[in-house]
């Protein structure tokens, strides 16, 4: 079936340098994606949201890419830091399954010091 | 402002046991939600609740139910629980969505349940 699913388990950055977190998605009827952060033992916390006619959001420290074209979704990290370490997970939100999230299986982001 | 609270936290069940998670959330939202999260996956919807009184299944509803008891709590309960429900389950609330906007969904810190 449809997934959103992501190209990496695991990514290991230095303290300081940019993070890119990639997701690739094969749903055509998803009208927002969304970035979730998700630290040890805790709930997933909201990062931020791109609508799907758009290509590109930004938000403290993060910005959202959006390429319809390849169906590929990035979070980019800024500066990465010790408090970035975490899951990240893509997820987006289905039109056509009563506007229900799909998410896909987590990004572990480890920030070397 | 306690956001969505989860209970128990921890919880350890012998197969064919029964249980119901709590999940309360006082941000006055309509929609609630019930995931789980199996290691190395996503979550996996279980139950939504869109408003007051409506219930709906999710992805994985088998073995589960629930109950909106008031806008405020959304429960789920495990009336036979398997091995195969061993898994840490998240509650979620969310505002309605304006027109053409996204309202995030909060969630819990989870219940961590092991099925015996």
């Amino acid at each position: 079936g449809e997934s959103v699913g992501l190209h990496l388990p695991t990514l290991s950055v230095q303290e300081g340098d940019n993070s890119i977190i990639n997701c690739a998605y094969s749903n055509s009827a998803s009208d927002y994606f969304i970035w979730y952060k998700q630290e040890s033992g805790k709930g997933p916390q909201f990062i931020i949201d791109i609508r799907s006619n758009m290509d590109k959001r930004q938000g403290q420290r993060v910005t959202v890419l959006l390429n319809k074209t390849v169906k590929h979704l990035s979070l980019q990290i800024a500066a990465t830091q010790p408090g970035d370490s975490a899951v990240y997970f893509c997820a987006d939100r289905r039109m056509d399954s009563s506007y229900k999230l799909i998410f896909g299986s987590g990004t572990r982001l480890l920030v070397r010091p | 402002n306690a956001g969505v609270t989860q209970t128990p936290k921890f919880q350890v069940l012998k197969t064919g046991q029964s249980m119901t998670l709590q999940c309360a959330q006082d941000m006055n939202h309509n929609s609630m939600y019930w995931y789980r999260q199996d290691p190395g996956m996503g979550l996996r919807l279980i139950y939504y609740s869109a408003s007051e009184g409506t219930t709906d299944k999710g992805e994985v509803p088998n073995g589960y139910n629930v109950s909106r008891l008031n806008k405020r709590e959304f429960s789920l309960r495990l009336e036979s629980a398997a091995p195969s429900q061993t898994s840490v389950y998240f509650c979620a609330s969310r505002e309605p969505p304006g027109q053409g906007t996204f309202q995030p969904q909060h969630f819990g810190d989870g219940t961590r349940l092991s099925i015996l």
